[in-house]
């Protein structure tokens, strides 16, 4: 079967660095997304990686390794508004995406 | 950006009649039309896929004839609940992706669907 693991709650202060690891089995990879979701909205794009490496994209990283099915989403210099949830989300061999449960990043003063 | 936009953001309805919520792709042609439900304190989970011009593929458990989906042009794809009932009260949101590119999905606003 596919499955996406994501912690389920995580805290951090603002200021900090936190860092969200995401594993995965899906049948094909045809790339990993993260979004953000604030409460009661629509989940928005972050990153999309589909070779390993690391991307950064100003506060925010993704960082990818294939061989190892795992990835993580960095944020730096946490700020109250990155209180929301984030998505990972893996693109299968038939350009489906199988969603993580999502992790909730609580950001205290 | 890609922008998708749905209407209406929230609607209340009485048990038993039907609702049609409207995605549109706003400035690109979405080739494909994602409908996806999300219960409180949940992850999203797809309904139906659908490309335009043709009949929507339905996920595992999602009847078919009470979401009713019709993708009838590249840039709207329409979702109707057909005879609402309280458990079908939920956050709706659609999702657009164009032919090319990374296949990045561009999500609505959602809908809040709340059946009395």
């Amino acid at each position: 079967g596919q499955n996406i693991d994501q912690p389920t709650e995580m805290t951090a202060t603002e200021g900090a660095i936190v860092q969200i690891n995401c594993t995965y089995q899906t049948s094909g990879f045809n790339g990993l997304f993260w979004y953000q979701q604030h409460a009661g909205e629509a989940p928005t794009f972050l990153s999309y990686n589909v070779l390993d490496g690391l991307e950064e994209k100003g506060r925010f990283s993704s960082f990818l390794s294939r061989s190892k099915g795992y990835s993580y989403l960095l944020l730096k210099e946490l700020q109250m508004k990155d209180s929301a949830s984030y998505l990972c989300a893996v693109m299968d061999s038939n350009y489906q995406l199988i969603w993580g449960a999502g992790t909730k990043l609580i950001i205290k003063p | 950006g890609a922008v998708v936009s749905q209407h209406p953001s929230w609607v209340i309805c009485k048990s038993g009649t039907s609702v049609k919520i409207e995605c549109r792709s706003l400035d690109f042609q979405a080739t494909t039309m994602f409908w996806y439900r999300q219960f409180p304190k949940q992850s999203l989970m797809l309904m139906a896929t659908s490309n335009e011009g043709s009949k929507a593929t339905y996920e595992q458990g999602v009847e078919k004839d009470k979401f009713l989906i019709n993708h009838a042009s590249l840039t709207l794809s329409t979702l109707t609940v057909t005879s609402a009932h309280p458990e079908d009260s939920s956050f709706y949101i659609c999702s657009a992706r164009t032919s090319g590119g990374v296949y990045e999905q561009f999500f609505g606003p959602g809908t809040r669907l709340t059946v009395l």
